[in-house]
């Protein structure tokens, strides 16, 4: 069974330093991944999706890698913002339409 | 923009009461899911359907059921509320059926407090 792990589960930084974030799988066998952003007491809003034949994608502040031979995805934020703080969850997709989540890390941009 | 409608946004219910939470979506996905999420476990497919007309079980369908009437809706029941399904649930869905689709859209969650 697939098995997704994020670490750290909380990182804490200063404004305006770039962070990386960090999402592993276990099988490689996927369609896609996922970067998710949630707030407290609200729903995961997508940030990024990367196919499997995709090596990154990027929105604004925002890059994600995907190395599918070696189960890692990064999502690099940079010039963090207070408003950046928030959980991020990572997601892979494989056949069957299953999706597989990681636990989430918990950021805290600090003023 | 729509995309994902939960409803109720949060209730709190008697143990033993039937509950459905109600689901629905315009953006035509073929796939809906729901998860509940848990401090501590992470998100847990509870039941999913790739199409209309069919559903499957997923990690914890112990003491939920799911139809799929059509295409936009994908209500979840709790037959007997017991505490244990106090949670905050998810309803997500995505455009399936090919290797190179399926972004995951979601809801904005149902809290549930069972007592």
């Amino acid at each position: 069974k697939q098995e997704v792990t994020q670490i750290p589960a909380a990182l804490s930084v200063p404004e305006g330093e770039n962070l990386v974030l960090n999402c592993s799988f276990t099988d490689s066998a996927i369609y896609n991944l996922q970067w998710f952003r949630q707030d407290p007491g609200k729903g995961l809003t997508s940030l990024l999706l990367i196919q499997s034949s995709q090596r990154e994608q990027t929105s604004g502040r925002l890059n994600a890698s995907l190395d599918k031979s070696s189960g890692r995805s990064t999502l690099y934020i940079a010039a963090s913002q207070p408003g950046d703080s928030a959980t991020y969850l990572c997601a892979v997709r494989q056949p069957g339409n299953q999706f597989y989540f990681g636990t989430g890390t918990s950021l805290t941009v600090i003023p | 923009i729509a995309g994902i409608t939960q409803a109720p946004t949060s209730q709190i219910l008697a143990a033993g009461r039937r509950m459905t939470l109600r689901c629905t979506q315009d953006m035509r996905h073929n796939a809906m899911y729901w998860y509940r999420q848990d401090l501590g476990l992470g998100l847990r497919l509870i039941h999913y359907s790739n199409t209309a007309g069919t559903t499957g079980k997923g990690e914890v369908p112990d003491g939920y059921s799911v139809s799929r009437a059509n295409t936009d809706d994908f209500p979840l029941t709790l037959a007997s509320a017991v505490p244990s399904q106090t949670s905050v649930y998810f309803c997500a869905s995505s455009q399936s059926g090919t290797s190179l689709s399926g972004e995951l859209f979601f809801g904005e969650g149902s809290r549930l407090t069972v007592l």
